[in-house]
């Protein structure tokens, strides 16, 4: 079935730091991908998508590429913030955003801690 | 517009007794999903539903969970004669109605803790 794999965490940084969250999957046919991010205490938020090969997401400073040839969606960003601070999801969906009943299928979560 | 509601936040549980689990889906939103999240783990697809119907339920445990959205109120997930390993976070998610896009907007969850 289809998995995603993220780095292990957790990942603390300084600020202004660069920022790397690792991201692989395994999927029959041609998922959509995604990246959620957890506020403490708060439900998932969509971070940002891509629904093809060679598609990048990109949202407030955050960036991934769909490589299809190596089945990442690795997450950066160029200059890290406190307020990043957050737990960080990968998921895939088999079915994209664009058909009802779209599961997604998640990472285990990588924790970012950005100290000052 | 307010965003999908989950009650309640936190629930304890003893062993043997009942959890039921509420989610309000956002206002316009028909679909909802519930996931589940061990300690240390990422989120686990349960059960899919649309408005009395329940489409997809391959990722629910066999026994003693449930889950129903009824055409007024509610969908709740229901857990009978909890155990310790029910221990989780539960999160609720909606999605729009026909037409699209599907893009599921998570609740806060409900965190069980069964002693």
């Amino acid at each position: 079935g289809d998995s995603v794999t993220q780095m292990e965490g957790p990942v603390t940084l300084s600020e202004e730091a660069f920022l790397t969250i690792n991201c692989t999957y395994t999927a029959t046919g041609y998922p959509s991908l995604f990246w959620y991010v957890q506020y403490p205490g708060e439900g998932l938020q969509l971070l940002l998508k891509a629904t093809k090969a060679d598609d990048k997401g990109s949202n407030k400073g955050f960036e991934a590429t769909y490589r299809k040839e190596t089945t990442s969606f690795h997450l950066e960003k160029g200059s890290v913030q406190v307020s990043d601070s957050a737990v960080y999801f990968c998921a895939l969906s088999e079915k994209g955003f664009e058909t009802s009943g779209s599961r997604l299928t998640f990472g285990e979560g990588t924790q970012l801690t950005v100290n000052p | 517009n307010a965003g999908v509601m989950q009650n309640p936040r936190h629930l304890v549980r003893r062993r043997g007794q009942e959890a039921r689990l509420r989610c309000s889906p956002m206002k316009g939103h028909s679909h909802v999903y519930w996931y589940r999240q061990l300690p240390e783990e990422g989120l686990k697809f349960m059960v899919y539903l649309q408005k009395e119907n329940i489409i997809d339920e391959s990722g629910m445990p066999k026994e003693r969970f449930s889950a129903e959205f009824p055409k007024e109120g509610p969908s709740i997930l229901r857990i009978q004669q909890v155990v310790r390993g029910d221990s989780a976070a539960y999160f609720c998610a909606s999605s729009l109605n026909d037409g699209g896009p599907y893009e599921q907007y998570f609740g806060p969850g409900t965190r069980l803790t069964v002693t």
